[in-house]
């Protein structure tokens, strides 16, 4: 258990809903990021939070997808219009000098 | 996209036996992290590299942080069931933040 808590575990949701992932990470003044990660491949980055600031992007992360760190504690991760392609597992880490992972969000899409 | 390559890409082997997997970049990288995940679940770290040349172990597992900061190796010795998942390696680029991840090996042990 590394303390990076990730909500909800399972999310099936139809095409066109926003849907929104919450990581509650272990400590408030580290960086943390999301990773988006497809069956057979590993964690692509999406983006990165140091504090309350939001520092990188992937280009991954279309127009459709907002993410937040409000106070510099929890953060989420939001989806708008879903589409099939959005389905996958959605990976909050914190950066302590090294990268914990929560349990991860699995989004289907359908 | 992937920024390493990690192989073999998948392993079968028996119980007891010794696993060998590497990962490689083209890329100077300033910290190595190996991972394993097991199905539905978020990568958990195993053991994190950041000197060149480093060599640390994990009980039963074993890292090199290569000599050219582009490659790093995990020996898994005297594989048991439980060891089965998919390893993954990790780390930022010595220009940046941001934590890359390889293609990962799948190792499945057989009883």
């Amino acid at each position: 258990d590394t303390g990076v808590s990730q909500d909800p575990r399972h999310k099936i949701t139809k095409r066109g809903q926003n849907v929104t992932f919450r990581c509650d990470p272990i400590s408030e003044h580290n960086r943390l990021y999301w990773y988006r990660q497809t069956l057979g491949q590993g964690p692509e980055f999406l983006t990165y939070f140091q504090n309350e600031a939001q520092l990188e992007k992937s280009r991954l992360l279309s127009d459709r997808f907002s993410a937040e760190r409000p106070k510099g504690s929890f953060s989420t991760l939001e989806i708008q219009r879903t589409e099939q392609g959005d389905s996958a597992m959605y990976l909050c880490a914190q950066d302590t000098g090294e990268l914990f992972f929560g349990e991860g969000s699995r989004l289907t899409v359908l | 996209g992937q920024q390493l390559n990690q192989s073999p890409q998948s392993m079968f082997i028996q119980e007891g036996e010794d696993v060998s997997m590497n990962c490689t970049s083209s890329s100077i990288f300033n910290t190595w992290l190996w991972y394993k995940q097991d199905p539905g679940e978020g990568p958990v770290l195993l053991i994190a590299l950041y000197k060149a040349g480093e060599l640390t172990s994990n009980g039963r597992l074993t890292a090199q942080f290569g000599i050219t900061r582009k490659d790093s190796f995990l020996n898994i010795s005297a594989s048991i069931p439980s060891d089965v998942g998919i390893y993954f390696c990790a780390g930022p680029r010595d220009t940046g933040n941001q934590f890359y991840f390889g293609t990962g090996t799948s190792l499945t042990v057989i009883p």
